[in-house]
């Protein structure tokens, strides 16, 4: 069955350091990719996405996302942390006419 | 574009008592909408999905009498919690799918439902 793990459940970063988060999955053929954040009690925004092509993906605010089939990861960068960043991070596979989301990250981000 | 919106954003009601959340697309057609549970601090769980014109096809575990699912129109679907209980209290989201995208969905801002 389709899987995405998020290793890291919580992550702690300084304002200002570059940042990664983690995302594995588990699928039988090339898989859709989303990354979507969350502020508390809001709905999702997507930041980026990977269908094909360039596997490395820009998003908005300054996101992007790098797709290894190798790895099976599909990691999601930003090179300096914001104080605006704070939240619950997802990823997300897309296959088969649905969409599966991993357990989130939450960052926090120290000034 | 492709926004959705969801109501009431927040609601609280008696234990036995019905609440309907509204799920609508405001600038697209949506054939499909999806309706998923959040738990705090948790992932969200897919609860079922709608294609307009047709019963929702529930995951396993969610009880459909439960969860009464509407999509009655292309830009419309409903959830109604039946007989809410306290453990029905969670954070309900719906997302829709653009007619023609397999994949892609957008999602509403949530309602936080709150049983007493």
């Amino acid at each position: 069955a389709q899987s995405v793990t998020q290793p890291d459940i919580h992550i702690t970063v300084s304002e200002g350091a570059s940042l990664e988060l983690r995302c594995n999955y588990s699928y039988g053929a090339t898989p859709y990719l989303f990354w979507y954040v969350q502020s508390p009690g809001q709905g999702l925004q997507l930041l980026l996405k990977y269908f094909s092509g360039d596997t490395l993906v820009q998003g908005i605010k300054g996101f992007e996302a790098e797709f290894k089939r190798s790895q099976s990861s599909f990691n999601l960068r930003k090179p300096s942390v914001h104080w605006s960043d704070a939240a619950e991070y997802f990823c997300a596979v897309g296959e088969n006419n649905d969409m599966r989301f991993g357990a989130g990250t939450r960052l926090t981000v120290k000034p | 574009g492709a926004v959705v919106s969801q109501h009431p954003s927040w609601v609280i009601c008696k234990s036995g008592t019905s609440v309907k959340i509204e799920c609508r697309s405001l600038d697209f057609q949506a054939t499909t909408m999806f309706w998923y549970r959040q738990f705090p601090k948790q992932s969200l769980m897919l609860m079922a999905t709608s294609n307009e014109g047709s019963k929702a096809t529930y995951e396993q575990g969610v009880e459909k009498d439960k969860f009464l699912i509407n999509h009655a129109s292309l830009t419309l679907s409903t959830l109604t919690v039946t007989s809410a209980h306290p453990e029905d209290s969670s954070f309900y989201i719906c997302s829709a799918r653009v007619a023609g995208d397999l994949y892609e969905q957008y999602f509403g801002p949530g309602t936080r439902l709150t049983v007493t």
